[in-house]
């Protein structure tokens, strides 16, 4: 059964980089034709999708984080990661990693990032 | 860009039946998908593609579309099904996936 488990710093300094990565345990990243995602919630509030990631390392992303975001996979560590760049107070969430490309069907358990100095 | 909107709130007697509508413009064109949300957890895909339910999702809940409106239907609701319900397109026109802002389902 595939698990999603993400990890990274909890707490990012305003203008700096939040990173996070999602390891992917019981399947491979590789097999399947599956996309894996980013998806953060708000304190409190609704689900906004970031965007995905292919195994061959195809991307594509919210219109409204392009700007500032960059997702890539390591298929030799099972792993693919999230790069969210100057960040700010909005940045605040919990940041889930997801499989899937127009639903997502397995997600991880989600890790809080709060931006503060 | 496309937006979805669910009622805040619905409330239901355990056994009764919940229904908890996601509403956009012509929805019914698109696929939609429902996801249970309990506190301090993650997500769970409840019903794809307006109406499958992934495997080990109990038959009591499913899902319509059409019109300007999906409903995720919950029948002989239980105190385990007190949640919050998102619902979620794929939008191809923006090629964006949307989700509606979520309803609290209360089991009285």
């Amino acid at each position: 059964q595939v698990q999603l488990q993400e990890s990274g710093p909890g707490l990012v300094k305003p203008s700096q980089t939040l990173s996070l990565t999602c390891t992917v345990s019981g399947g491979s990243i590789s097999s399947g034709g599956n996309y894996w995602s980013w998806i953060r919630q708000h304190p409190g509030k609704g689900l906004e999708w970031i965007g995905y990631i292919y195994y061959s390392g195809s991307t594509y992303y919210n219109p409204s984080l392009k700007s500032r975001v960059t997702i890539s996979v390591d298929t030799s560590k099972n792993q693919f990661s999230l790069i969210l760049s100057s960040v700010i107070a909005a940045d605040t969430a919990v940041y889930y990693c997801a499989r899937g490309r127009y639903y997502f069907d397995i997600w991880g358990q989600g890790t809080l990032v709060t931006v503060s100095s | 860009s496309y937006v979805l909107t669910q009622p805040p709130s619905v409330s239901v007697a355990p056994g009764q039946t919940a229904r908890i509508t996601c509403e956009g413009n012509n929805i019914g064109s698109k696929n939609v998908h429902w996801y249970q949300q309990k506190p301090g957890q993650a997500p769970v895909l409840v019903v794809y593609d307006d109406s499958d339910r992934p495997s080990g999702i109990p038959e009591r809940f499913s899902g319509s579309n059409s019109g300007n409106t999906a409903t995720l239907t919950i029948n002989r609701v239980e105190a385990g099904d007190e949640a919050d319900y998102y619902c979620q397109v794929w939008d191809s026109s923006s090629d964006h996936r949307v989700f509606g802002g979520g309803t609290k389902l209360t089991v009285l």
